[in-house]
């Protein structure tokens, strides 16, 4: 069975100091692993997905991942944080069978102060 | 914006009513996702369809049914509601029903049950 665990439900950090999301997932097969951020009273919007390409991905904004199967991890990272990164940060895991479903982990989310 | 369109976006009603909400997907796509987030279970799939087909099915209650028109517009109906339906409903759509594909999120309805 496909699930994913995020390892912080709160991360805080100051504006300009790098961001680290932990996410472990656990999948019967190679995964297609997502994160989606969602801000305050919006819907849901894709920062990067890996789908067994590149285990470096890279996505909008300045934020990237690194799929390591090894460590089963795929940690979300920005260099230096910025006020509008303030936002709930979901990781993701697709299961597919005869449809597709998309797992989601509890979510951390993430303060900025200034 | 995603470009997925769902109303409305807020729906305040009674305990034993039934509610139905609606959904347009992209243009061109031809899935369509409806997901659950409330506080105590997080974002979770209901069902999900592709052209017109039931394709998988997630927690999605007894009370709870879904369906895909022919234009691609998807409703989901809520009956028989109870006070813990009460969430907010994201519909998501994508090109086809591949493992990888993004699934582009529509801003969601809040449903209140009183």
């Amino acid at each position: 069975a496909q699930s994913v665990t995020q390892l912080d439900s709160h991360v805080s950090v100051s504006e300009g100091t790098p961001v680290l999301l932990r996410c472990n997932y656990s999948s019967s097969y190679s995964p297609s692993l997502f994160w989606y951020v969602q801000h305050p009273n919006k819907g849901l919007q894709l920062l990067l997905k890996y789908t067994s390409a590149a285990t470096l991905v890279k996505g909008i904004n300045g934020f990237e991942a690194e799929f390591k199967k090894s460590e089963t991890s795929f940690h979300l990272t920005k260099p230096s944080a910025h006020m509008s990164d303030a936002a709930e940060y979901f990781c993701v895991v697709s299961y597919n069978q005869a449809g597709t479903a998309l797992i989601f982990g509890k979510g951390t989310t993430l303060s900025v102060s200034s | 914006d995603s470009g997925v369109t769902q109303t409305p976006k807020h729906l305040i009603t009674a305990t034993g009513q039934r509610v139905t909400l609606r959904c347009s997907p992209r243009s061109g796509d031809l899935s369509v996702y409806w997901y659950q987030q409330s506080l105590d279970q997080g974002l979770q799939f209901l069902i999900h369809y592709y052209n017109g087909e039931e394709r998988a099915k997630g927690n999605i209650l007894e009370r709870f049914s879904a369906q895909q028109f022919p234009d691609l517009h998807s409703e989901l109906n809520l009956s028989s509601l109870e006070l813990g339906d009460s969430a907010l409903y994201f519909c998501a759509s994508s090109v086809g029903t591949g493992d990888g594909e993004t699934q582009y999120f529509g801003p969601g309805t809040r449903l209140l049950v009183l």
